[in-house]
């Protein structure tokens, strides 16, 4: 069955610093691929997806991740985190239907 | 500005009760969905629809059902509530195709408190 998994429950990093968040995946071909970002008291909202073709994506707020399919991963990076960043992160796959399947999430804690 | 609304950011019922929550969009989309999102455990799919009264279960659609009578809103019911199904709700959507193609855009959830 499809899955997703994201390591980190929790994550805390001092604003400035570099972030990266993990993701893998469990499917047999490659799936399409996305992180949302939830704030708190907030929906979900999307940060980046990736469908083929350039393994390196951008997204928005400063956001990028990396697509490596010999490990089966979606980690998502950011060079220098602000403190508006604190969220819950949560990876997804679209294996081949109108589905979502989405990860346990990780959340992130900024300190100043 | 693209929307999902949901009728109510906090719900408390007691057990036993049905228990309506409503999930309108106004972005036209085909596509449908209820999660319950629970710590520990991200969000969970319960049902989708990807039509006008049609439906499909999700992974976890036990003690729920769902309507979709008109194509910007669909339904989630408890038939009877229980203490289990405390929880936070979001409905999301999408266009139709293949999900990857699209965006899913998501309400701001409703906190259930089942009593």
């Amino acid at each position: 069955a499809q899955s997703v998994t994201q390591p980190d429950i929790h994550i805390t990093v001092s604003e400035g610093a570099s972030l990266e968040l993990r993701c893998n995946y469990s499917y047999g071909a490659t799936p399409y691929l996305f992180w949302y970002v939830q704030s708190p008291g907030q929906g979900l909202q999307l940060l980046l997806k990736y469908f083929s073709g350039d393994t390196l994506v951008q997204g928005i707020k400063g956001f990028e991740a990396e697509f490596k399919r010999s490990q089966s991963s979606f980690n998502l990076r950011k060079p220098s985190v602000h403190w508006s960043d604190a969220a819950e992160y949560f990876c997804a796959v679209a294996p081949n239907t109108d589905k979502l399947i989405f990860g346990t999430g990780t959340r992130l804690q900024v300190f100043p | 500005d693209v929307k999902v609304t949901q009728s109510s950011r906090y719900l408390v019922k007691r057990t036993g009760e049905k228990v309506f929550l409503e999930c309108v969009q106004d972005m036209d989309h085909e596509n449908m969905f209820w999660y319950r999102q629970d710590p520990g455990l991200g969000l969970r799919l319960i049902y989708f629809s990807y039509d006008v009264k049609m439906k499909e279960k999700g992974d976890i659609p036990e003690g729920y059902s769902v309507s979709r009578e008109k194509k910007e809103r669909f339904s989630l019911i408890l038939e009877s509530a229980s203490t289990n199904q405390t929880s936070m709700y979001l409905c999301a959507s999408t266009m139709q195709g293949a999900v990857g193609n699209t965006e899913a855009f998501f309400g701001q959830g409703t906190r259930l408190t089942v009593v």
